[in-house]
């Protein structure tokens, strides 16, 4: 069964520190993955995309890997704002599957 | 450009009550759309989604269906709501199974 776990469930911490949120995920066959930002009474909104062949990749003060063997993915932070502060969703894609497998989420509050 | 529309925003609702919640999309053709709900502080769950006109897919059994009258429109209905049902409920659209997902604004649906 396709699964994505995500950790840590909640985190806070003070404006201007960094973070990283970690996603591992058993979807087979992987297509890839993407990081959403929900914010709160707010649909989702894609940050990144991580494919099978990319480790690295940057959208501003977001920062996301993807290592395709031990199936993890994590997204940095760098810098957080008060505006960070929102749930951050791992989601993953199977290769031909139109249902994608979403993780819980991580709470993110940013502290001033 | 793209954009997706649902409404409404907020709906109180008795329970017993019928419901019916609309999502449409435009500027895009044969768009695969999908239909979520959320409880507070949870995760993501997939009610139904659908690839084409009066295809749905249902994924949790439950007294909710769906409908996909036009390319564009899907409806999200009930002929009487349980206080279950209460939720933040999210209309999406993708343009293929390994695409990224586009979210609407969302409704928030208080049964009483």
């Amino acid at each position: 069964k396709n699964q994505v776990e995500q950790s840590p469930q909640s985190l806070i911490i003070l404006e201007g520190k960094n973070c990283t949120l970690q996603c591992n995920y058993t979807v087979s066959p992987f297509s890839n993955l993407r990081w959403y930002k929900q914010d709160t009474g707010r649909g989702p909104v894609s940050l990144t995309i991580m494919t099978f062949s990319e480790n690295t990749k940057s959208n501003g003060r977001y920062t996301a890997t993807l290592d395709a063997d031990t199936k993890q993915s994590s997204l940095h932070i760098t810098a957080s704002q008060l505006s960070d502060s929102a749930s951050y969703i791992c989601v993953v894609r199977s290769g031909g599957s139109y249902i994608p497998t979403f993780g819980r989420g991580t709470s993110l509050i940013v502290h001033p | 450009s793209q954009t997706i529309h649902q409404w409404p925003a907020t709906l109180v609702q008795p329970v017993g009550s019928p419901l019916s919640l609309e999502c449409t999309v435009e500027g895009t053709s044969n768009p695969n759309l999908y239909w979520y709900r959320q409880a507070a502080g949870r995760g993501l769950q997939l009610l139904f989604y659908s690839v084409g006109i009066g295809q749905i897919s249902s994924e949790v059994p439950q007294n909710l269906s769906a409908s996909r009258p036009q390319d564009r429109q899907f409806i999200l209905s009930s002929k009487k709501l349980l206080l279950s049902d209460s939720g933040f409920y999210l209309c999406a659209w993708s343009a293929g199974p390994n695409e990224k997902l586009f979210f609407g604004s969302g409704t928030q649906l208080s049964v009483l």
